[in-house]
């Protein structure tokens, strides 16, 4: 069983470019979180997508948005990149929703922003 | 609004020794609780949860139980190894699934 991929590794980038990362689920996983972890601190959910929809978002400007396709594979893309847009960018896959289902991180995207 | 305080570290401690990592949560509701490991290089690990009060989540020889009179989660373990250096985070989750994260504890384990 395949657990969770992402991918860009490591992104370095410029102010006001455009990045998107790409996620791919776990094996039957229909729910896909993003995190952004900033160096130092804990992870900040992002937004969630639940079959194909976004399904919660958290503090972030609509500058960052998502997709999901039909595989459950994901995209976190961000627009017009700040500084403080450089952290390490973590997806994470669940069954279903609901907080009893546990969330199977990757391993994330290191994205610097210069 | 939900959050989660856990202690300032990094925290270092001899191999064998007994380790906690004090944790308190502030939520509206009735969340869950978790643990979360950071090892180098890897990607965040589900290390142990509880879902109720007075519920103890226990995983490789670690423990925290949920305790709702004093909002708290704290990590334990009776003897520590090298290979638990990591970073902990204590989080949690009520119904609508969003993981809130505390600051996380880097933990060394010395030889």
């Amino acid at each position: 069983e395949t657990g969770v991929t992402q991918s860009p590794t490591h992104l370095i980038k410029t102010r006001g470019q455009q990045v998107t990362l790409r996620c791919s689920s776990q094996s039957g996983h229909n729910t896909v979180s993003w995190y952004q972890q900033a160096l130092g601190q804990g992870p900040q959910f992002i937004f969630q997508y639940y079959r194909e929809e976004e399904n919660g978002r958290g503090n972030f400007p609509p500058r960052f948005s998502g997709l999901q396709f039909p595989n459950y594979s994901s995209e976190l893309n961000v627009n017009a990149l700040e500084l403080d847009d450089s952290a390490l960018y973590l997806c994470a896959s669940s069954l279903a929703t609901g907080s009893y289902n546990e969330q199977f991180f990757g391993p994330g995207t290191r994205l610097t922003v210069l | 609004g939900n959050s989660v305080t856990q202690m300032e570290g990094p925290v270092t401690l001899s191999e064998e020794a007994f380790l906690t990592i004090n944790c308190t949560y502030t939520a509206t509701g009735y969340p869950s609780l978790f643990w979360y490991v950071q090892y180098p290089g890897e990607g965040l690990q589900l290390l142990l949860k509880a879902t109720k009060a007075d519920d103890k989540g226990s995983n490789k020889g670690f423990e925290a139980t949920y305790r709702k009179e004093t909002t708290s989660f704290h990590l334990e373990k009776g003897s520590v190894q090298v290979s638990d250096s990591a970073v902990y985070f204590c989080a949690l989750s009520e119904r609508d699934d969003k993981i809130i994260f505390g600051k996380g504890t880097r933990l060394h384990i010395l030889p």
